[in-house]
């Protein structure tokens, strides 16, 4: 069975500053997809960032970055020069390739809080 | 990316209602999925659908049903509504790209029962 675990629920960050969200994740499956999405108050999931597991290159979108170590099944993502419109929660998720439906399992999330 | 959309936003509705909560999208997406996630927490899938005539439950057992009439159409539908089914339902879509599938989500339904 496939898990995905964020150990944090709350993090705040000052503005301009970097920060990294933890993941971890548990499949036996080689072949997988790794995603991270944002939710604003307004309830809406925003997708940001893909990593595939056979990627040689960690990914990159703009300010986004996912730090990618696959030994140790962690896909952390880093948000750059955070804004206050980055104030939200973030989910990272995880679908394995052999699932035929292509369902994503989802962390815990964790709410980031951006300060001025 | 795809246009996805979901109707009502938000809906207050008596005990013992049948309610239908309308999604569809402009993508041509074979898959299309329903979650129902409480505020704060992670999103649990109740339902998905590999094309027209497909429907199949999710990890997460619901009383709700769904149809796939029509590609774009992905209706759920709650026959009687209760107190227990308050939450937020996010619908999303996925087309076929080798590798990678990305779901991407409507704006969602906040239903609350009285």
């Amino acid at each position: 069975a496939q898990k995905i675990t964020q150990t944090q629920p709350g993090m705040f960050v000052q503005e301009k500053e970097a920060v990294t969200l933890d993941c971890t994740y548990d499949t036996s499956d080689p072949s997988y997809g790794l995603f991270w999405y944002k939710q604003p108050s307004s309830g809406e999931m925003i997708f940001l960032i893909y990593q595939g597991s056979y990627d040689q290159q960690n990914a990159t979108e703009g300010r986004y970055s996912l730090n990618f170590q696959k030994a140790r099944k962690s896909a952390n993502l880093v948000i750059s020069a955070s804004q206050l419109g980055d104030s939200a929660m973030y989910f990272c998720a995880m679908r394995d390739n052999n699932n035929a439906g292509n369902m994503l399992t989802f962390g815990g999330g964790t709410r980031l809080m951006v300060k001025p | 990316e795809a246009d996805i959309y979901q109707t009502p936003r938000y809906l207050v509705i008596g005990t013992g209602k049948k309610i239908t909560l309308e999604c569809s999208q402009t993508m041509g997406h074979d898959k299309m999925y329903w979650y129902q996630q409480d505020p704060g927490m992670e999103l649990h899938l109740i339902h998905y659908s590999y094309g027209v005539n497909s429907t199949e439950k999710g990890d997460l057992s619901s009383e709700s049903t769904v149809s796939r009439i029509r590609t774009e159409h992905f209706p759920l539908t709650l026959e009687s509504a209760r107190p227990s089914h308050t939450s937020q339902y996010l619908c999303a879509s996925a087309a076929r790209r080798p590798y990678r599938d990305t779901q991407y989500f409507g704006p969602g339904t906040r239903l609350t029962v009285l």
